[in-house]
């Protein structure tokens, strides 16, 4: 496709199970980036790929979030033991290397832990 | 994470009125970007600033660097009912890789 995009659209889940959230982003970017945006709030950053490596993962809130990308294209954010806290919408964004403030948002993911 | 001050929070606002908002930080940023979301979306891109007192412009949209580097502001003229949607501001600071701040957001409201 010609955006980023991500699945599932929506996601309920119940307390304590893991959930994996996926991100396609566009075809040639090798930078990619996860954010959380809760309700009324901005977008918190969580973690940045520059293809498979994240050198930037500071802003993952707990060891219970994880995120991997391979083959430089698909990225799997996976939230374990998921907390009521947890509920937000999750952005996958992705640019060009040499254009990191151009970042292509997807429409996000709404996770929402019952 | 850290986050940026964004004023006002909200905006109700006449059809062809002037609307403009701002956003404060205590840190020096090197990069401001504004961003429009739709409800559902994801944010889109409107303008980026690369260096202090830059003034840009897209359309009925222009945004400012502030001197202090420490705020940046967005302005729209003559709004449209389709300028409704929540407007964040975003930046990245010095040595800090590609990390992005961002904004509480301000929502528009454009009353027809």
């Amino acid at each position: 496709g010609a955006g980023v995009s991500q699945s599932p659209s929506n996601k309920v889940t119940e307390k304590g199970k893991d959930v994996e959230l996926r991100c396609d982003p566009i075809s040639g970017h090798t930078a990619l980036y996860w954010y959380r945006q809760s309700l009324g709030q901005g977008l918190e950053f969580l973690i940045y790929f520059q293809g498979n490596s994240a050198p930037d993962k500071s802003g993952l809130p707990s060891d219970r979030f994880s995120a991997e990308r391979t083959g430089g294209s698909v990225s799997t954010l996976t939230i374990q033991r998921t907390q009521q806290e947890d509920s937000a919408v999750y952005l996958c964004a992705s640019s060009k290397p040499q254009y990191t403030d151009t970042q292509y948002f997807g429409p996000g993911t709404r996770l929402t832990v019952l | 994470g850290q986050q940026l001050n964004q004023s006002p929070q909200s905006m109700f606002i006449q059809e062809g009125e002037d609307v403009s908002m701002n956003c404060t930080s205590s840190s020096i940023f090197n990069t401001w970007l504004w961003y429009k979301q739709d409800p559902g979306e994801g944010p889109v891109l409107l303008i980026a600033l690369y260096k202090a007192g830059e003034l840009t412009s897209n359309g009925r949209l222009t945004a400012q660097f502030g001197i202090t580097r420490k705020d940046s502001f967005l302005n729209i003229s003559a709004s449209i009912p389709s300028d409704v949607g929540i407007y964040f501001c975003a930046g990245q600071r010095l040595n800090t890789g590609n990390q992005f701040y961002f904004g509480t957001g301000t929502s528009l409201t454009v009353i027809p």
